[in-house]
């Protein structure tokens, strides 16, 4: 079945500190791969749809500057939460599917702490 | 009003009970209909697609009302195994991107 790779599965690091999150279709290509955060005990929460090749399209709300999206490849995503404060430790999960009418798979997701 | 709706729980069932989950959706253009698990601290996992016609998968049934905008997930002979998040998830608006719209889950635990 179709796999989604997610790197790393586990961040802590300083307030300031900019991470990059990897996101990869490994058996499959992925023109569309999606961005969520999951806060405890909420619903994940779509930030941003990733477009092979051209702009993230980002949800109201969340800032394209602060989380920058890059899908340079049909196999890869990656997103960068940019000085990263406190507020943004979260749960991060990517997910891709072989086309829109076909469900989602998720990666492991990157649990991200900053102190 | 959250787009995406569903008992929070939890539920506490013993093994071996039949236990059942309702969502509800907002959004009448949704077209795709999904039930996915998630287990504490991990990634969702594809449990189930959804169809108007109603599908079973072993001991899951899923459910789908479209004039009602309601969903069900209804699972038999329940195990230890099956405790965990049940995320209620729609795709959103119209037009075919693939978007999830996810429920804030319903937790359940089973006891032995």
């Amino acid at each position: 079945g179709a796999v989604v790779s997610q790197h790393p599965s586990r961040v802590i690091c300083k307030s300031g500190t900019s991470v990059k999150i990897e996101c990869r279709s490994l058996d499959f290509q992925a023109t569309t791969m999606f961005w969520y955060r999951q806060f405890p005990k909420q619903s994940l929460m779509l930030m941003a749809t990733s477009n092979e090749g051209s702009k993230a399209t980002y949800e109201q709300g969340v800032e394209k500057d602060k989380f920058l999206i890059n899908h340079a490849s049909l196999t890869l995503s990656t997103l960068t939460v940019t000085s990263a404060h406190p507020e943004d430790s979260s749960f991060y999960i990517c997910s891709a599917s072989k086309n829109s009418n076909q469900p989602q798979h998720f990666g492991d997701g990157t649990r991200l702490s900053i102190l | 009003r959250k787009e995406v709706e569903q008992d929070p729980g939890p539920f506490n069932v013993p093994e071996g009970a039949t236990v059942a989950f309702n969502c509800t959706y907002s959004n009448s253009a949704s077209q795709s209909f999904f039930w996915y698990r998630q287990d504490c601290r991990k990634e969702p996992k594809l449990l189930m697609s959804v169809y108007s016609s109603g599908n079973e998968d072993g001991r899951f049934t899923a459910q789908l009302n479209r004039a009602s905008q309601y969903i069900s997930l209804l699972i038999r002979d329940s195990k230890l195994s099956d405790s965990a998040t049940y995320l209620c998830v729609v795709t959103g608006g119209s037009g075919n991107t693939g978007k999830l719209i996810f429920g804030q889950g319903t937790t359940l635990q089973v006891k032995p």
